[in-house]
């Protein structure tokens, strides 16, 4: 199973754009990659998954290169209520059950 | 908005004692999830259920259990509380696609004392 690695924190300013990358150098074929915001006493909410190449919704933009190896999650002019933690999720359902592999978190911080 | 609903929110008891964190979801999705996460820390996969009647251990090894006896209901039951049960436990959902992603609950923050 993939194991994810992702930086532990980053710092923004408000307006600017943030690319925040995952790191799953074992990613199986059957993996997705979806990312999720969080914020203190909530659970996760999802923002954006992808397979490969590149997905944009409302809010992201998600790239993924062609070995899928990694994956970046881009924000396009992030405001501080966008200072949360950010977590790259790879996994699905195989043969033997479910799994999913989350990362350990990208805390982001946008200041004014 | 919150689709998929847990309480207690937040609950603090004393070794030994029994407790249920219940789950509830209205979504009609066939598939739930029961992950732990500690402060500051990854989230970890403890048990998850196909539908219903259907109970399936995580990648942690938990020593709480789970039933499914209704589709819109997932609880988690910890027969004998301990410290080291001391946690967040987030309850999710999904649709039945395999890429369908997940919907989380705010959560159950469990303090053992």
């Amino acid at each position: 199973l993939a194991k994810t690695t992702q930086p532990i924190s980053m710092d923004s300013y408000e307006g600017q754009e943030v690319n925040i990358t995952c790191s799953h150098n074992n990613i199986a074929t059957n993996d997705y990659i979806t990312w999720y915001q969080q914020f203190p006493s909530q659970g996760p909410r999802f923002i954006i998954q992808g397979y490969k190449t590149k997905v944009t919704n409302e809010v992201a933009s998600l790239f993924i290169p062609a070995d899928r190896k990694s994956s970046t999650l881009s924000l396009p002019r992030v405001s501080l209520s966008d200072t949360a933690v950010y977590y790259c999720l790879v996994g699905g359902y195989y043969t033997g059950g479910f799994k999913t592999i989350f990362g350990a978190g990208t805390r982001l911080f946008v200041k004014a | 908005e919150a689709d998929i609903y847990q309480t207690p929110r937040y609950l603090v008891i004393g070794t030994g004692k029994k407790i249920t964190l219940e789950c509830s979801q209205t979504m009609g999705h066939d598939k739930m999830y029961w992950y732990q996460q500690d402060p500051g820390m990854e989230l970890h996969l403890i048990h998850y259920s196909y539908g219903v009647n259907s109970t399936e251990k995580g990648d942690l090894s938990s020593e709480s259990t789970v039933s499914r006896i209704r589709t819109e209901h997932f609880p988690l039951t910890l027969e004998s509380a301990r410290p080291s049960h001391t946690s967040q436990y987030l309850c999710a959902s999904t649709s039945s696609g395999s890429d369908s992603p997940l919907h989380f609950g705010n959560g159950t923050r469990l303090t053992v004392t």
